[in-house]
């Protein structure tokens, strides 16, 4: 199956800083979202980006499929912003299965005031 | 606002006994639910392919015995953790794919407590 690698596993920033995460898949792909889980646990959906660039505010994610990887930018961090971000993927054929999403590990992300 | 609701959000119980987790798709239908479990400080892991009408599709590993999966509406399933243990506690999450986009979305998850 589809490997999915997300780096870093940790990162601890200042309020007000950039910073970028990344994620590596071993194979084609249909589908790529990236999540927010916050401290109750729910997953917030933030991207829904399986080729190409997209913006949500402060928010920013670039999936180039050719190379198989995906970046999620975040600029003048929050401390709001501090929880685990997952990239998910869905396989290309002969993988792909209606909806059944493969996660990476996580990055978990703490911006301190 | 929501698309994928799920109940409980925390549920306790004592060893021995049975839970049930609800996963709705509020205002669509969907054919296909995913079930999702979560460890501690670790990824979501797929359990089972929740079908509408069928059985469900488990991965590897996961005992369909123990972890049964109803999918008897276009918009509810349900999973069922029996004889629980308190190995079973953890977070519990089910997702759809909403029929219009490819955008698939989660349900708030479930804490189950095994005592």
């Amino acid at each position: 199956g589809i490997q999915v690698e997300q780096s870093p596993p940790d990162l601890i920033l200042q309020e007000g800083a950039n910073s970028t995460l990344r994620c590596n898949f071993s194979d084609s792909v249909n589908n790529l979202q990236w999540f927010h889980q916050n401290p109750w646990g729910q997953l917030i959906n933030l991207f829904y980006i399986p080729s190409g660039t997209k913006q949500n505010g402060r928010l920013s994610a670039t999936t180039v499929a050719t190379e198989r990887y995906s970046l999620l930018y975040i600029s003048s961090s929050q401390t709001t912003d501090s929880g685990v971000y997952f990239c998910a993927v869905e396989g290309g054929v002969p993988y792909n299965q209606g909806g059944k999403l493969i996660f990476g590990q996580g990055t978990e992300l703490s911006v301190k005031p | 606002g929501a698309v994928v609701s799920q109940h409980p959000s925390r549920v306790i119980c004592k060893s021995g006994t049975s839970v049930k987790i609800e996963c709705r798709s509020l205002d669509f239908q969907a054919t296909t639910m995913f079930w999702y479990r979560q460890f501690p400080k670790k990824s979501l892991m797929l359990m089972a392919t929740s079908n509408e009408g069928s059985k469900a599709t488990y991965e590897q590993g996961v005992e369909k015995d123990k972890f049964l999966i109803n999918h008897a509406s276009l918009t509810l399933s349900t999973l069922t953790v029996t004889s629980a243990h308190p190995e079973d506690s953890s977070f519990y999450i089910c997702s759809a794919r909403r029929t219009s986009g490819n955008t698939i979305y989660f349900g708030e998850g479930s804490w189950l407590t095994v005592v």
